[in-house]
């Protein structure tokens, strides 16, 4: 099973600034790498796919980067709306099952 | 629009099954693999279960592996997740996944669906 190390735990930031959150995977997994936000209460939402994609309707703000084992979520000029946990997902490793990192508190 | 509706969950002794419902709409069902992930209560995010958009494969996490069964019917919309054998650590809101055009991302989320194991 591939493991996904996400870092920091926690991220404090001001509005306005640039967040950078990161996640690392135990063996590559290409570029088939997702991002998830979720706010409390709520489901989670696609971010990113395909490791750079911006899935339909996130704002420009939002970009992934890497490939094979490190990975980078971007979060540029943070605003109040951002603050909530985020996750990684791998789903290159076949068969499933695909895994998750442990995630990333924004505080903001 | 894409909709998931789980439903199905609620209060199970241990040792007890629960049948886990997703309604699906808005997109054509039968194209696309489909997941459940769950999570527990102040934790983070575990895959699940995953079945292709035929149904023949069926693939699971370790945790789940020999008491949980995902099926589909193509001709309802709707996914099922029938969890046996249930423990305390079953205990977790799951959720149903709708997955991408060409990958297993979680493209789109129902609102999530508890199942508490109890006494």
């Amino acid at each position: 099973e591939i493991v996904m190390t996400q870092s920091p735990a926690t991220l404090s930031v001001s509005p306005g600034e640039r967040a950078t959150l990161s996640c690392r995977a135990s063996q590559s997994v290409g570029s088939n790498l997702a991002w998830y936000q979720q706010k409390p209460g709520q489901a989670p939402r696609l971010l990113i796919y395909a490791a750079s994609a911006r899935a339909t309707g996130v704002p420009a703000r939002f970009s992934g980067s890497g490939s094979g084992t490190e990975f980078t979520l971007t979060i540029s000029s943070l605003q109040s709306e951002d603050c909530a946990v985020y996750y990684c997902h791998q789903y290159d490793h076949w068969p499933p099952p695909h895994t998750f990192g442990q995630g990333t508190k924004l505080e903001i | 629009e894409v909709q998931l509706v789980e439903s199905g969950g609620g209060l199970v002794q241990p040792g007890g099954s629960l049948r886990l419902s997703c309604a699906a709409s808005g997109f054509r069902f039968s194209d696309y693999a489909m997941t459940w992930v769950r999570q527990a209560p102040g934790k983070g995010l575990e895959w699940v279960s995953g079945i292709r958009y035929n149904g023949e494969d069926k693939y699971y996490a370790d945790s789940v592996k020999g008491r949980f069964i995902i099926s589909r019917d193509n001709s309802r919309n709707t996914v099922f997740l029938q969890m046996n054998s249930l423990t305390a650590d079953d205990t977790a809101v799951y959720y149903c996944t709708k997955t991408g055009s060409s990958g297993w991302w979680g493209d789109h989320w129902g609102q999530g669906t508890l199942v508490t194991v109890s006494s």
